[in-house]
């Protein structure tokens, strides 16, 4: 069964960095693209990024664009999220996510982790 | 990237049906079959309910129904059972590899 296990979350203080990992199985990762979602204490979720199956094709949302980095590792079944200059608004659980569709289709988010917490605070 | 706008809050009593309209625009409900829905229970994980507007993935009960109507999606549930009480969310594809999710609608089952 598809797992995915995030992690590398805590507390921070305002515009230093932390990198979250997501480990993958239960399905060829190297087959999907990968999203990252996340959601505020007590808000509505946010879309933040999405890598292809070969991370050849990345997009951001506005709000972490040239902040956040999103990669993968396919030897490792591996999803990564650096995130630098953080701001105390970037406080929230993080989850990632497996595309519905492998290949180069756009698709939405299917299976989730559990999300790992990100406190920006001084 | 303005976010889809969904209703704060539906109720309903154990056998009704309710529907969760969400709205966006031309440029991302309107324009690509690529409308999905999470069920979100306090303290879990989103799952999949719907997408590609009216899809149901495998193990999602037929009581969930999808549609989608210009720029507004609808989520209909049918006969209403507690464990339907969650918060639920769209999301949209929004064109060059961007997504758009919804505010969320919580669902209070009466």
């Amino acid at each position: 069964q598809v797992q995915l296990v995030e992690s590398g979350g805590g507390v921070v203080q305002p515009g230093r960095s932390l990198r979250l990992s997501c480990a993958a199985s239960g399905f060829t990762f190297s087959l999907y693209g990968m999203h990252w979602v996340r959601q505020a204490p007590g808000k509505e979720l946010q879309w933040v990024a999405v890598i292809s199956y070969d991370g050849s094709n990345i997009h951001y949302a506005e709000s972490v664009k040239g902040r956040f980095t999103i990669s993968r590792d396919n030897s490792k079944n591996t999803l990564y999220l650096q995130m630098n200059s953080l701001r105390p608004e970037d406080t929230a659980v993080y989850y990632c996510a497996k595309k519905k569709e492998e290949g180069g289709v756009e698709a939405p988010p299917d299976y989730w982790g559990q999300g790992t917490l990100v406190t920006v605070s001084s | 990237q303005s976010a889809l706008t969904q209703p704060a809050s539906v109720s309903g009593s154990p056998g009704q049906s309710i529907t969760i309209s969400c709205t966006g625009t031309s440029s991302d409900v309107g324009n690509y079959n690529l409308v999905s829905w999470y069920q979100q229970h306090p303290g879990t994980a989103p799952k999949l309910m719907i997408s590609e507007g009216s899809k149901r993935p495998s193990g999602v009960s037929n009581r969930f129904s999808g549609s989608k109507s210009g720029n507004t999606a609808s989520l209909t549930i049918s006969g209403l059972q507690a464990e339907d009480e969650a918060d639920y969310y769209c999301c949209s594809y929004a064109g060059s590899l961007t997504w758009v999710f919804g505010g969320g609608t919580k669902l209070t089952v009466l």
